[in-house]
């Protein structure tokens, strides 16, 4: 049975380009996390979804972050004109949903803004 | 911004050694969790405990939960070289819907 799957698993970009990282969750699971780790830190919430519907979305640090799930299934963080503060461990995360449900992280995705 | 505080933020043990980690929060929880994250690698779920359970036990996992003092505990029995990881406690809080805020971790590391 597959897990969470994350691509890439590590990106490279220059200061002001625009990354795309792809999550995809285990099969039927309703409920999709977006997080972000500094190094040596715990993960910090960006975004969470619930099908297709992105119901919180608090997390995100400015306006160049944008999350979607358009089909309640794969999902893609996209980061426009990046910067160097961006450079983190994206994870993402998914559950059957509800309060009760253990989340299932993937690898993540290893971003490194030069 | 994260909600728990963990401590200690290290912890070196031999094997064979219980390893013992605590993790304190603010806020009103519907559950706690805890997870493991080897390096370089996405985090586990290790076990959960809801607001009104007190201890909770998994293989050698104990975890026990004070709701007064807003802290929790995580005690591995019998440790062994496979459990260096670095540990976060995870909690669902009751006015957050199902996202986890996580505290900073404990790193462990068992030396056989």
């Amino acid at each position: 049975g597959a897990g969470v799957s994350q691509s890439p698993r590590y990106k490279v970009a220059k200061r002001g380009q625009d990354v795309a990282l792809r999550c995809d969750p285990i099969s039927g699971h309703v409920s999709l996390f977006w997080y972000q780790q500094a190094l040596g830190q715990g993960p910090e919430f960006l975004t969470y979804f619930q099908n297709e519907a992105q119901l919180d979305k608090s997390g995100l640090p400015s306006d160049r972050f944008f999350a979607e799930r358009p089909e309640g299934s794969v999902s893609t963080l996209k980061i426009q004109r990046t910067q160097q503060e961006d450079s983190a461990v994206y994870l993402c995360a998914s559950s059957l949903g509800g309060s009760y449900q253990p989340q299932h992280f993937g690898d993540g995705t290893r971003l490194s803004i030069l | 911004s994260q909600q728990g505080e963990e401590d200690p933020q290290a912890l070196s043990i031999q094997e064979g050694e219980n390893a013992t980690m605590n993790c304190s929060y603010k806020t009103s929880i519907n559950n706690l969790q805890w997870y493991r994250q080897n390096s370089g690698r996405g985090l586990v779920h290790l076990i959960l405990i809801r607001s009104n359970e007190r201890e909770k036990h998994s293989g050698r996992l104990r975890v026990t939960l004070d709701t007064s003092k807003k802290s929790s505990s995580l005690l591995i029995t019998a440790s062994r070289a496979a459990d260096t990881a670095s540990y976060f406690c995870a909690t669902d809080a009751k006015a957050a819907g199902n996202k986890l805020t996580f505290g900073g971790g404990t790193r462990v590391l068992v030396k056989p």
